[in-house]
Parts: structure tokens; C-alpha cells; sequence
């Protein structure tokens, strides 16, 4: 089976710190993905990666970046963390064309 | 843009019951449909993928079909169980545009025992 980990589950940051989320994908798929999901707002895409070093934004990109230096590793970057990005994390990775997603377990980020 | 609606928001049924749930699509240009569940906090854990050519795929109690032509899909489940109470999403990957998933608005589901 794909497996998609994402290093934490749970992380609470302080407002203006730089928060590192981990993403990692065995089964060497080409495209990684950050979601965000909210309650009321649903999984809104804010960076995708079709190969190393390659990125795209995605519907909400502000505030944040990201880092794909390995095609296993795709990382989302909270430049300055502020309360409006208490959220839930979700990294997903897929194949190119016809192929489903696989998601990993989410990371629940709280901002203080 | 790809809009995808899913009814009901909800749901409740007792325990043994078959049920379906709908969703719907405004762009038929589509790869595949996948249906995702979630628990509360949890990931999405991917149940079923139909891809555009197929009108159907089964998993143990879950059928899911796929009806591109009026932009339709359903999960169907069958003698449900309390164990299927959780968020069911389905999402379709576009043929054009950029590399994503259009997600539909989720179905809470409760099976009462």
C-alpha cells in the first residue's frame, strides 16, 4: 500500500514562529499536494509539486511556501505563523493522469 | 470551474439499512471520480476509484457508479453499520487545468445501532 506520512498530528505554535510541516510519500509518485480543511470551507489546495524543485500554487497560497528537494519529501512552510492558520494539514501524493490520491493522517495545527 | 455538490449534508439511519449518497459534477471532462472517507480528525481514506471509462466499481458492501454523461455519482452502502459513521467525500480529477482534485462538500453519515 502507498503510504503517506506527515510527521506530526498534532503541533501548537506561537504567533510570528516558523513552523515546518513534513510530508513523505513511498511509492515515488511524481505529484505531492498541501491541503487545508476547514469546517464550513472544505479542502482548499494551497501548493502542489509535479517534480523535485517544481512548484505550482495552488487556491490559497498566501502565508505559506514550500520545499520539494527530494521526490519523497514535500514540505509546507509557515513563513510566520498567525492565528488564522489554525487549521488541519492534509498532504496528499498521486501519479500523473488517470490515478486516485492518496492522503495522509493530517497534521491539526493550532496557532496561539 | 469544476463545481461538486454532494446531498445530503447529512444523514441518519439505523443500523442494517442500505443507503446512497449522491454527488454531483459540472464538468464531465473528467479523469476518475475517487469516494473518501474521514473520521472525525482524521485523514481521507480513499474507498473507491472509478475512472471515466467505467460506470462502476465495488468494494465489500460499497458500490460506487459513475454516470459522466449527466455529471453524476453515487455511493451506494449496503446493511450499514455503526462502524460507516464518518464524512464521505467525493472528488474528481480533471482532464484540464491544473493538476487537482475538485471536492465535493462532504456527507456526515450516522448509523444509530
Amino acid at each position: 500500500d502507498v503510504k503517506v506520512t506527515q510527521s506530526s498530528r498534532y503541533l501548537v505554535k506561537r504567533t510570528g514562529e516558523k513552523v515546518f510541516l513534513e510530508c513523505v510519500q513511498d511509492m515515488d509518485h511524481e505529484n505531492m499536494f498541501w491541503y487545508r480543511q476547514d469546517p464550513g470551507l472544505g479542502l482548499r489546495l494551497i501548493y502542489f509539486s509535479y517534480d523535485v524543485k517544481m512548484k505550482e500554487k495552488g487556491d490559497i497560497p498566501e502565508g505559506y511556501s514550500v520545499s520539494r528537494e527530494k521526490k519523497e519529501r514535500f514540505s509546507l512552510i509557515l513563513e510566520s505563523a498567525s492565528t488564522n492558520q489554525t487549521s488541519m494539514y492534509l498532504c496528499a501524493s498521486s501519479l500523473s493522469g488517470a490515478y486516485g490520491y492518496t492522503f495522509g493522517s493530517g497534521t491539526r495545527l493550532t496557532v496561539v | 470551474k469544476q463545481e461538486v455538490t454532494q446531498i445530503p449534508a447529512a444523514l441518519s439511519v439505523p443500523e442494517g439499512e442500505n443507503l446512497v449518497l449522491n454527488c454531483s459534477f459540472t464538468d464531465s471532462a473528467i479523469y476518475n471520480l475517487q469516494w473518501f472517507r474521514q473520521d472525525p480528525g482524521k485523514g481521507l481514506t480513499s474507498l473507491l476509484l472509478i475512472q471515466s471509462s467505467q460506470r462502476e466499481q465495488t468494494s465489500g458492501r460499497l458500490n460506487a457508479s459513475l454516470d459522466k454523461s449527466s455529471g453524476r455519482s453515487t455511493l451506494y452502502i449496503a446493511a450499514s453499520q455503526p462502524g460507516d459513521s464518518a464524512t464521505y467525500l467525493c472528488a474528481n480529477r480533471a482532464q484540464t487545468g491544473a493538476n487537482n482534485l475538485f471536492f465535493g462538500t462532504g456527507t456526515r453519515l450516522t448509523v444509530i445501532p
